[in-house]
């Protein structure tokens, strides 16, 4: 069983459409961590969550801690924004476990 | 402000020998930690160091080591390499206490084992 699920596995969308990517979770969370990673292999932290809701541009991230589930949410979503996603939660127990992620494509 | 840098890019090896892979942190930054990510298995944590500790390891077998210099500059080695070894192995470095702040991570070692 994993650690971390996140669905859809796979995601394509017509440019400006609002996309949302869930993850849930198994473990005690110290903290949650959406990545995107383009071709090539380059990765950028978007959102680092304990609680509560964070925004950033067009992205914004909710985190659920009873439930133990976050999703990342994309605004008028960009060709740009065609990546993959990847939920990571560091757990109580200091270790870190990966969603296997969800690779979006925004169509224009 | 320079990002993470991991050196080499791409690296050859045979079944058998070792392999050392650096990563040099944003300056200023005292946690790095180590992924492996490949296509079946996907990002696995590796092991984690904070000024020059070892905080916690994956699930990794003996032969995957690192080490973190007083200069937060880290090094992973991997003894007697398989196959099953050909990854990308990505380091991240964060500003303070591990995992309690944003991860930067570098473009990563594509390590490939014949």
């Amino acid at each position: 069983k994993n650690e971390v699920e996140q669905s859809p596995q796979n995601l394509t969308a017509q440019e400006g459409e609002f996309i949302t990517i869930n993850c849930s979770y198994s473990v005690g969370i110290s903290a949650l961590h959406w990545l995107q990673q383009h071709p090539g292999g380059g990765i950028v932290s978007l959102f680092m969550l304990s609680s509560g809701k964070k925004k950033h541009g067009r992205l914004i991230a909710t985190i659920n801690i009873q439930e133990k589930h976050s999703s990342l949410h994309i605004t008028a979503s960009h060709p740009r924004d065609s990546a993959v996603y990847i939920c990571a939660v560091r757990s109580t127990g200091n270790q870190f476990y990966f969603g296997t992620g969800t690779s979006l494509t925004v169509i224009p | 402000k320079a990002g993470v840098t991991q050196t080499p890019r791409y690296l050859i090896k045979t079944r058998g020998q070792q392999v050392t892979l650096s990563c040099s942190p944003i300056s200023g930054h005292r946690s790095v930690s180590w992924y492996q990510q490949t296509p079946g298995q996907g990002l696995q944590f590796l092991f984690e160091y904070f000024s020059e500790t070892q905080r916690n390891k994956g699930n990794f077998p003996g032969r995957f080591s690192g080490r973190q210099f007083s200069n937060s500059r880290s090094e992973m080695n991997v003894s007697t390499l398989e196959l099953g070894d050909s990854a990308l192995y990505l380091c991240a470095s964060s500003l303070a206490t591990p995992g309690y702040s944003p991860l930067h991570f570098g473009n990563g070692t594509r390590l490939t084992v014949t």
